[in-house]
């Protein structure tokens, strides 16, 4: 069973530019949820999602971020006209249930 | 407002000494407290998880203690090794309808020899 999977890996975008981050669950997992990581601090909550709905989105900016989770295929993170302060690393985990989250290596994604 | 502080903010250590790392929430209600262990440049791999019930819990060199009166929280790392350079985050999860979990800052250990 592999772990979750986030690709790609390394990102980087021009300022204006749209990134997409793609995140694949462990399989039989139904919730995804993402993070972003600053430099030097500590993970924050992004968005949770299950298959095709969208659960808490408290922690994503109003403007120009947006995830789905579509009924196939993996979990998108959404990033358009990006700023240098979207350079971040993004997370995503999943679970089965409410019950722990399986975290994935991460899209490092850099904004010159 | 939930949080989860932890403390210290960093450490280091020599190589085969021990050491505590804190953490202190206000979630509530609670539901259960993890210790996620993240390597430079990694996802967070869980180390252990506590109910409200349960006091102490063990993996390997590493020992959690939770005291839910106080709402605090302790990893205690024996032996350390030069692999146990990482941060560690304290992640607390919150009894609601949905599994939203509330995350620590972490504590950024390092192991010299």
């Amino acid at each position: 069973n592999a772990g979750v999977m986030q690709n790609p890996r390394h990102l980087v975008r021009r300022r204006g530019q749209e990134a997409r981050l793609r995140c694949s669950p462990m399989k039989g997992h139904s919730h995804v949820y993402w993070y972003r990581q600053l430099p030097e601090e500590g993970l924050k909550f992004m968005v949770y999602l299950q298959k095709e709905n969208i659960i808490d989105e408290s922690g994503m900016p109003k403007e120009r971020f947006s995830a789905e989770f579509p009924k196939e295929g993996p979990s998108i993170l959404r990033i358009q006209q990006v700023v240098r302060g979207d350079s971040a690393a993004y997370f995503c985990a999943s679970s089965p249930q409410e019950s722990e989250q399986y975290f994935g290596p991460g899209t490092r994604l850099t904004v010159t | 407002k939930n949080q989860v502080e932890q403390s210290p903010q960093s450490l280091i250590i020599l190589e085969g000494k021990n050491c505590t790392l804190q953490c202190n929430y206000t979630v509530s209600p609670f539901s259960n407290l993890r210790w996620y262990k993240q390597d430079t440049g990694r996802g967070p791999v869980s180390l252990t998880i506590m109910t409200f019930s349960e006091n102490t819990k063990s993996n390997g060199r590493y020992t959690a203690t939770l005291d839910a009166d106080t709402k605090q929280s302790s990893l205690h790392i024996t032996a350390s090794q030069l692999s146990d350079s990482a941060s560690y985050i304290c992640v607390v999860r919150g009894k609601t309808s949905y599994d939203k979990v509330i995350f620590g800052p972490g504590t950024s250990l390092s192991v010299i020899p």
